[in-house]
């Protein structure tokens, strides 16, 4: 079963513009990952925090993790058209693995 | 180094034609899992490796054999094709350490299956 669950499942912001996009758990966790799929390509890894973390920046991602409301976030800082994608928070499986699951994604469309 | 490898890209079967997948990684890594994925239902786990000679099943592995004969190979099996396997398929592979999570996933396979 889904561990992760991404909200909301479609995004759309003119460029320049900042998107946020939230990911909810149901257990507890020691790490949570972010991952970008483009159009039709394999996932690609954006950044990992773990569970000792409350904020972690990366570029123009800023990845925030509260656990005791079991749940992180991604910004995106002043988007680019290159940043439409879908973007998945992945989250260790239940029972404790280093195969995650992954969520249904957050589609962003990113408009020139 | 070529990361995760898949073949095919594309394949088309009829319903009960019988094909393998295959996945290449050049990492050493470890573990090795094949996700599908189909629209609205983000990825699921199908079967997974933590090592040559060990797999596991995952969410969904009804229809499908895997096995790990060597640490660079990652073969998927559909046994007999049914139009529900339908999708695209995705091979990942990680160190399997706290020091290193992130999966390295392949280009994917876009199966059909008529």
């Amino acid at each position: 079963s889904q561990q992760g669950e991404e909200d909301p499942q479609a995004l759309s912001i003119q460029e320049g513009e900042n998107a946020t996009m939230n990911c909810s758990y149901k257990t507890s966790i020691n790490n949570l990952q972010w991952y970008r799929q483009n159009s039709g390509r394999g996932l690609v890894h954006l950044i990992l925090i773990r569970s000792n973390e409350r904020e972690k920046h990366s570029g123009r991602l800023r990845v925030t993790l509260d656990t005791s409301k079991k749940s992180s976030s991604l910004l995106i800082t002043a988007s680019r058209a290159a940043d439409t994608a879908s973007y998945f928070c992945a989250t260790p499986r239940e029972g404790g693995s280093y195969i995650p699951t992954f969520g249904r994604g957050t589609s962003l469309i990113v408009h020139p | 180094n070529a990361g995760v490898t898949q073949t095919p890209k594309f394949q088309v079967l009829k319903t009960g034609q019988s094909m393998t997948l295959q996945c290449a990684q050049d990492m050493n890594h470890e573990y090795m899992s094949w996700y599908r994925q189909d629209p609205g239902m983000g990825l699921r786990l199908i079967h997974y490796s933590v090592g040559a000679g060990i797999t596991d099943q995952g969410e969904v592995p009804n229809g499908y054999n895997v096995s790990r004969s060597t640490t660079e190979d990652f073969p998927l099996r559909l046994l007999s094709a049914a139009p529900s396997q339908t999708s695209v398929y995705f091979c990942a592979s990680s160190f399997g350490q706290e020091s290193s999570y992130e999966q390295y996933f392949g280009p994917g396979t876009r199966l059909t299956v008529t």
